[in-house]
């Protein structure tokens, strides 16, 4: 069972490229979602989804797009990178209805991205 | 979804229980307590939850007071490896979305 996959674990990109983070999941599960992480800080949400062909914005959403064309995937799009999105990403899957059993969130190992 | 305070930093001794308190004084009748762990910035693991009962399982025990405002993890036996930063959600259970809204957290430092 490999759960949450990131790909690529470590990237450098060149203000202005544009790029796309995957994420993928095993588990079946409805919900995934796309947080950043910089230093010292804790997680903030980008995006999420629901299920498949539902996306909508998170706290920081400006300068990413998303798409949820299956249940398993939901890629991070990077449109014209920018030094300020230097960060680490996660991405993460669950259940719905939250607070049963088995609804807790599984998350990736993340994805290293620096923009020069 | 209700906010949560934790302190920023706790210490703790090999082999001894650490209690890392969390308050959420405006949490709402249907909001669960969640807590998740990040062990130096790998993805964040899930700890435990719970609504009013107190919970344990086979990583740590949540306590929630009677009048929900307030909350104490229990990691029983400490190890090095236990050192993480702590992050205490709140978020309601019936929702039907995947929004986790995270804190700052405690960084527990277990000490040899």
């Amino acid at each position: 069972n490999a759960g949450v996959t990131q790909t690529p674990k470590f990237q450098v990109l060149k203000t202005g490229q544009s790029m796309t983070l995957q994420c993928a999941q095993d588990m079946n599960h409805e919900y995934m979602s796309w947080y950043r992480q910089d230093p010292g800080m804790g997680l903030r949400l980008i995006h999420y989804s629901v299920g498949a062909g539902i996306t909508d914005q998170g706290e920081v959403p400006n300068g990413y797009n998303v798409s949820r064309s299956t249940t398993e995937d939901f890629p991070l799009r990077l449109l014209s990178a920018a030094p300020s999105q230097t960060s680490v990403y996660f991405c993460a899957s669950s259940y719905s209805n939250w607070g049963r059993k088995n609804t807790e969130a599984f998350f990736g190992q993340g994805t290293r991205l620096t923009v020069v | 979804d209700a906010k949560t305070t934790q302190p920023p930093s706790m210490d703790c001794a090999e082999g001894r229980a650490a209690n890392l308190p969390c308050n959420h004084s405006t949490i709402s009748g249907n909001e669960y307590v969640y807590w998740y762990r990040q062990i130096h910035s790998q993805g964040p693991q899930y700890i435990i939850h719970g609504l009013k009962n107190n919970e344990t399982n086979e990583m740590a025990s949540l306590i929630i007071t009677e009048d929900r405002k307030s909350s104490t993890l229990i990691l029983p036996h400490a190890t090095l490896r236990d050192t993480a930063v702590y992050y205490c959600i709140v978020r309601v259970g019936s929702s039907n979305t995947g929004k986790l809204i995270f804190g700052q957290g405690t960084t527990l430092q277990v000490k040899p």
